[in-house]
C-alpha cells in the first residue's frame, strides 16, 4: 500500500495567522489517466469528514476560499490562508490513485 | 440533499458477524460509487471496502479483505457492508461516503468522499 505521510502532526496556530500541511507519498500518486487522485479532509470534533480538496488543488463546493492545495507527484501541501476559531479540527490526506486507499496520519490544528 | 444513514452497528462477540447498512437519498444512487471507511476510537482514518454505481466492481482494504464484504441494492438506495469473523481491531465507528464523480457506467471511483454518514459504531468484545 501507498503510505502517507503529513507534517506537522500537531499545529499550534495563532488566529488570523496562515497555516501549511505537508502530504508526503511513498510512490507516485498521479494515476494511468493522468489524473492525481490527492485529497484533503477535516474532521472537527465529534463530527464526520467533510471534504476540503480534491485533486490536488479544486477547493470542493461551500470549502472557504481561504482553504488551498497544491502539489505533484508525492509532495502536496495545504494552506489556511489566516486561520478562523472554525477550522480548528483534524486534517487528513487521503490518495486513490491505488486501491488500497490510504490517508495520512492526520494533522491536529488548535488555536494557540 | 444528499443524506447518508448507517445503522447496524452493535455490541458482538469476536468471531461473531454483523451486517451494516447506509440508507441514501437526495441524489441518483446507481451512478455513484460508495465506500466504506472506518475509525478507530481516538484514531485516524481508514478506507475499509469500495463498491462501483453497478456494484459490479468491489475492492478492500487487506485488514479485511476475505472477512467483509460489500455490497449495494440499487433498487432500495442502500449500501451494505457484511462483516463475518470479527476481531477487537475492528471495533470503529463505520462511515458510508459517497463518491464526488458521478459514473455513466462500468467501474469508476474517484475516491474524493463529498458526502459522509454520521457514522455507526461497532464493538467487538467478550
Amino acid at each position: 500500500d501507498i503510505v502517507m505521510t503529513q507534517t506537522p502532526l500537531s499545529s499550534p496556530v495563532t488566529l488570523g495567522q496562515p497555516a501549511s500541511i505537508s502530504c508526503r507519498s511513498s510512490q507516485s500518486l498521479v494515476h494511468s489517466d493522468g489524473n492525481t487522485y490527492l485529497s484533503w479532509l477535516q474532521q472537527r470534533p465529534g463530527q464526520p469528514p467533510r471534504l476540503l480538496i480534491y485533486k490536488i488543488s479544486n477547493r470542493f463546493s461551500g470549502v472557504p476560499d481561504r482553504f488551498s492545495g497544491s502539489g505533484a507527484g508525492t509532495d502536496f501541501t495545504l494552506k489556511i490562508s489566516r486561520v478562523e476559531a472554525e477550522d480548528v479540527g483534524v486534517y487528513y490526506c487521503m490518495q486513490a490513485t491505488l486501491f488500497g486507499w490510504t490517508f495520512g496520519q492526520g494533522t491536529k490544528v488548535e488555536i494557540k | 440533499e444528499v443524506q447518508l444513514v448507517e445503522s447496524g452497528g452493535d455490541l458482538v462477540q469476536p468471531g461473531g458477524s454483523l451486517r451494516l447498512s447506509c440508507a441514501a437519498s437526495g441524489f441518483t444512487f446507481t451512478y455513484y460509487a460508495m465506500s466504506w471507511v472506518r475509525q478507530a476510537p481516538g484514531k485516524g482514518l481508514e478506507w475499509v471496502s469500495a463498491i462501483s454505481g453497478g456494484g459490479g466492481s468491489t475492492y478492500y482494504a487487506d485488514s479485511v479483505r476475505g472477512r467483509f464484504t460489500i455490497s449495494r441494492d440499487n433498487s432500495k438506495n442502500t449500501l451494505y457492508l457484511q462483516m463475518n469473523s470479527l476481531r477487537a481491531e475492528d471495533t470503529a465507528v463505520y462511515y458510508c461516503a459517497k463518491d464526488l464523480d458521478v459514473c455513466g457506467g462500468g467501474s469508476c471511483f474517484s475516491g474524493d468522499f463529498d458526502s459522509w454518514g454520521q457514522g455507526t459504531l461497532v464493538t467487538v468484545s467478550s
